[in-house]
């Protein structure tokens, strides 16, 4: 079963708005990471955050973590029309390689 | 991180026949991984590749079905076999090696009539 749900499933900006996007999750997770997916393509590996931290930056990306919410957020700052994509949380659990994908939020920044 | 190629990129297949899909890396690394995205869904782990042995299955997924192979720390294959509409998904090849995260090809776009 699907660990992760993000929230909303699909958002529409403008450019140079922000955009955030919510993801909750289950059980208890070592990390969780964040991949953007343009238009049916690979993914592409964002940010991922240990279940230690709270809080990570990555140029306008900006990604919290709550584990005693068992939820995550990711930031999209002065969003871009380059933005628009699919974006999927990802969490991995106790000793396992495995991903398991929430199911995803379509962002469309409007240019 | 690694350069993952997956051949080919897109397919249009006739149901009841199979196709394999390659993942080649441009180093060694650890783990491959399959997965598959349904259209409009998110992604779901069919397997783990595990070199020189059986590939370890998720729930819902089998080897006479999806049958991989892994001869190497570089390559893998996935086929689908005796493909029906419901097969028709993205299917994406991740990697991962060392502390890194799991990165992923361009995946096959496949479509079966």
């Amino acid at each position: 079963s699907q660990q992760g749900e993000e929230d909303p499933q699909a958002l529409s900006i403008q450019e140079g708005e922000n955009a955030t996007m919510n993801c909750s999750y289950k059980t208890s997770i070592n990390n969780l990471q964040w991949y953007r997916q343009n238009s049916g393509r690979g993914l592409v590996h964002l940010i991922l955050i240990r279940s230690n931290e709270r809080e990570k930056h990555s140029g306008r990306l900006r990604v919290t973590l709550d584990t005693s919410k068992k939820s995550s957020s990711l930031l999209i700052t002065a969003s871009r029309a380059a933005d628009t994509a699919s974006y999927f949380c990802a969490t991995s659990q106790g000793g396992s390689e495995k991903l398991v994908f929430g199911k995803g939020t379509k962002l469309t920044v409007n240019p | 991180s690694a350069v993952i190629s997956q051949k080919p990129s897109r397919d249009i297949c006739q149901r009841g026949t199979s196709l394999t899909i390659q993942c080649q890396v441009d180093s060694q690394v650890t783990m491959m991984f399959w997965y598959r995205q349904q259209p409009g869904q998110s992604l779901t782990l069919i397997a783990t590749a595990n070199q020189g042995s059986e590939a370890t299955y998720e729930s819902g997924f089998v080897i006479d079905k999806f049958p991989i192979s892994r001869p190497n720390l570089t390559f893998s294959t996935l086929t689908v076999s005796n493909m029906s509409p419901e097969d028709s998904s993205i299917y994406l090849c991740s990697v991962r090696t060392g502390g890194q995260p799991q990165h992923f090809g361009d995946g096959t776009r496949l479509s079966i009539l």
